[in-house]
């Protein structure tokens, strides 16, 4: 069973608008969440991380949102761009300090 | 640094047939991770390296699959005999120690079995 869920495989949002990322998780006892972003033929890169301690961390246009009573996070772009179209996995860190990761969801900013 | 390297890119073979995927990870990372990309499952872990012995390989899905990490610098996973259902971007990953965000990615093996 998956243990970090992304529930939308796609999203479409317009240049210059907000994009919202989800992803949800199962074991509680997760406490280091992050953020990959892929382009097509190349491997996931780091985007944005949060730790279980905070609610919220920025990076100039990305925020990530983490709601552990919901064992919910979310990924904010503002404003989109056209080059911030990509998949964008969603990951916990497991107990032994590995990478648990999403499906991924494929955002398409359109100009 | 030229980053994780992964050997083929792309992988055409019939059913039955071995198939060897190969990594070199960063120099100097003690941490090479094996992934698989398929669309149901997403990225799902294979097994993990530290200094070069296996630490978790409880995601390798079948006795067909294995994988060896001979020295630092080096790692190759091996499906034999090779199925359909296998076909899936493979990547490798390094890291220096495992509670690091910063999980350097190859650029995948794309491999289809027919």
């Amino acid at each position: 069973d998956q243990q970090v869920k992304q529930n939308s495989p796609s999203l479409s949002v317009q240049e210059g608008r907000i994009s919202i990322l989800n992803c949800d998780y199962t074991n509680s006892m997760f406490d280091y969440f992050l953020w990959y972003k892929k382009y097509p033929a190349e491997g996931p890169t780091f985007l944005i991380s949060i730790s279980s301690i905070k609610d919220k961390n920025e990076d100039g246009r990305f925020t990530v949102f983490l709601n552990k009573s919901a064992k919910h996070l979310s990924l904010h772009i503002v404003p989109s761009q056209p080059g911030d179209s990509a998949v964008y996995f969603c990951a916990a860190r497991g107990s032994q300090g590995n990478l648990i990761f999403g499906k991924g969801t494929k955002l398409s900013v359109k100009p | 640094d030229a980053g994780v390297i992964q050997s083929p890119r792309h992988e055409v073979t019939e059913m039955g047939q071995e198939v060897t995927l190969r990594c070199k990870p960063i120099s100097g990372h003690d941490y090479l991770f094996w992934y698989r990309q398929t669309m149901m499952r997403g990225l799902e872990l294979l097994i993990y390296f530290n200094n070069n012995v296996p630490i978790d390989d409880s995601g390798m899905p079948e006795d067909r699959f294995s994988a060896k990490m001979p020295n630092a610098s080096f790692s190759t996973l091996k499906i034999q005999p090779s199925e359909p259902r296998d076909s899936a971007v493979y990547f490798c990953a390094s890291s220096f120690g495992i509670y690091n965000e910063k999980l350097f990615f190859g650029s995948g093996t794309q491999l289809s079995v027919l």
